[in-house]
């Protein structure tokens, strides 16, 4: 099956700095790959996803980019704001209603 | 979006007792419905994926008797920890995947808190 590993599990940066949190995975079947965003006791929300035939995608102050050959994918969030913290969780599956393979999560602090 | 409803949202029970977790998907069909569980500051873990119509597909380590999930319908699928203990404490949390054209994004409910006292 699919293993998702994800660094690093905590993360401190301040206000403005840029963030990179960076996820790998193991089976090359894998063609999707989101990554949510999960507060203290809410659930978690999609933030930003990428499909296999994509490189890198960017949507304001976050990206997402993809190298299929290192099976790694990694989420870059700039000029980062207090409410950029929370739990960030990669995952990876195939696409259609296989289940997603979380990686363990990072912890995003961000200090004013 | 499309929305998953998780209820309850808490629940506090006794040891020994048993409670059901409802998730509905509420415009759209799931077929397929993944239960998860979440320690503090940890991961989410699937312990099941529900499946509309037949047996439920359980992960290595979780005891099918202790956590029945029942997928009755395209729309709702429930999770019941049997014979509570409080080691079964811990936030439980569904998702279903809406599959389009376009679309292919899980959705999750609002999680579970489990309180076993």
């Amino acid at each position: 099956g699919e293993n998702v590993e994800q660094h690093p599990s905590t993360l401190s940066v301040q206000e403005g700095d840029s963030a990179v949190i960076k996820c790998t995975y193991s089976d090359s079947a894998s063609n999707y790959f989101p990554w949510y965003k999960q507060e203290l006791g809410k659930r978690p929300q999609l933030i930003i996803d990428i499909r296999s035939n994509v490189g890198e995608k960017k949507d304001q102050r976050i990206a997402v980019t993809l190298n299929k050959t290192a099976k790694h994918f990694s989420l870059h969030i700039t000029e980062t704001q207090p409410e950029d913290s929370a739990v960030y969780f990669c995952a990876a599956s195939t696409r259609g209603y296989s289940t997603l393979t979380f990686g363990k999560g990072t912890m995003l602090l961000v200090s004013p | 979006g499309a929305v998953v409803s998780q209820h309850p949202s808490r629940v506090i029970c006794k040891s020994g007792t048993s409670v059901k977790i409802e998730c509905r998907s509420l415009d759209f069909q799931a077929t397929t419905m993944f239960w998860y569980r979440q320690f503090p500051k940890k991961s989410l873990m699937l312990m099941a994926t529900s499946n509309e119509g037949s047996k439920a597909t359980y992960e290595q380590g979780v005891e099918k008797d202790k956590f029945l999930i029942n997928h009755a319908s395209l729309t709702l699928s429930t999770l019941t920890v049997t014979s509570a203990h409080p080691e079964d404490s811990s936030f439980y949390i569904c998702s279903a995947r809406e599959v389009t054209a376009m679309n292919t994004e899980a959705f999750f409910g609002q999680g579970t808190r489990l309180t076993v006292v």
